[in-house]
């Protein structure tokens, strides 16, 4: 069974340019979330994805930052015109269906993809 | 808003020694409690998580925490730590009002002395 698929496992960007990364959840799994670490932190929550839809994207910010679960394909989570302060590792996750009300799921984590912005 | 935190960043044991890491979390409903390992430039793997039951969970590779409601803790456990253990562990608390989000601790990266 493969887990969850994150590529590139390393991408190196200039100022201006832009990162898309890409996520494939643990196959059966209808949702994905968008996690970022920054160097010597813990994770904190970007963007909560499902099916075409956004669930939650109170942790993501507001300019420059979108992602997106289209029906087929992976999820993308895509910068513009990146900063340094961008350079981390981006995490995703999935799980059967959302926590919230359910007493089972788990999110299961990805390799990560880390950006590293010149 | 629920928060983790993780008051210990370093920890050094012996190998062969016992193990706790602290994690004290606040959240305004019953979490739900998980840890997670972080070895060098991987991912994260869940080592185990409460979501309701019995407040002792047992895990994988040897490990444990237990749920302290009225300590607002879950601390994890291992009572004989392996060099292999040496990687960076966080805590993390979600579900419920909360949503769907995990709201993760600072971590603790534990070392092990030969």
């Amino acid at each position: 069974n493969a887990g969850v698929m994150q590529n590139p496992r390393h991408l190196v960007r200039r100022r201006g340019q832009e990162a898309r990364l890409r996520c494939s959840p643990v196959k059966g799994h209808s949702h994905v979330y968008w996690y970022r670490q920054l160097p010597e932190e813990g994770l904190k929550f970007m963007v909560y994805l499902q099916k075409e839809n956004i669930i939650d994207e109170s942790g993501m910010p507001k300019e420059r930052f979108s992602a997106e679960f289209p029906k087929e394909g992976p999820s993308i989570l895509r910068i513009q015109q990146v900063v340094r302060g961008d350079s981390a590792a981006y995490f995703c996750a999935s799980s059967p269906q959302g926590l919230a009300g359910a007493t089972t799921d788990t999110q299961y984590f990805g390799p990560g993809t880390r950006l590293t912005v010149l | 808003a629920q928060s983790v935190t993780q008051p210990d960043i370093h920890i050094t044991v012996s190998e062969g020694a016992s193990l706790e890491l602290r994690c004290n979390y606040s959240y305004g409903a019953t979490p739900y409690l998980f840890w997670y390992v972080q070895s060098p430039g991987q991912g994260l793997q869940l080592l185990l998580k409460y979501f309701s039951g019995d407040t002792l969970v047992q895990g994988i590779k040897g490990f444990e925490a237990e749920f302290k409601r009225s300590q607002s803790s879950f601390n994890l456990r291992k009572p004989s730590v392996h060099w292999s253990d040496a990687a960076e562990y966080f805590c993390a608390v979600g579900g419920g009002n909360a949503g769907n989000m995990l709201t993760f601790g600072g971590g603790t990266r534990l070392m092990v002395k030969p």
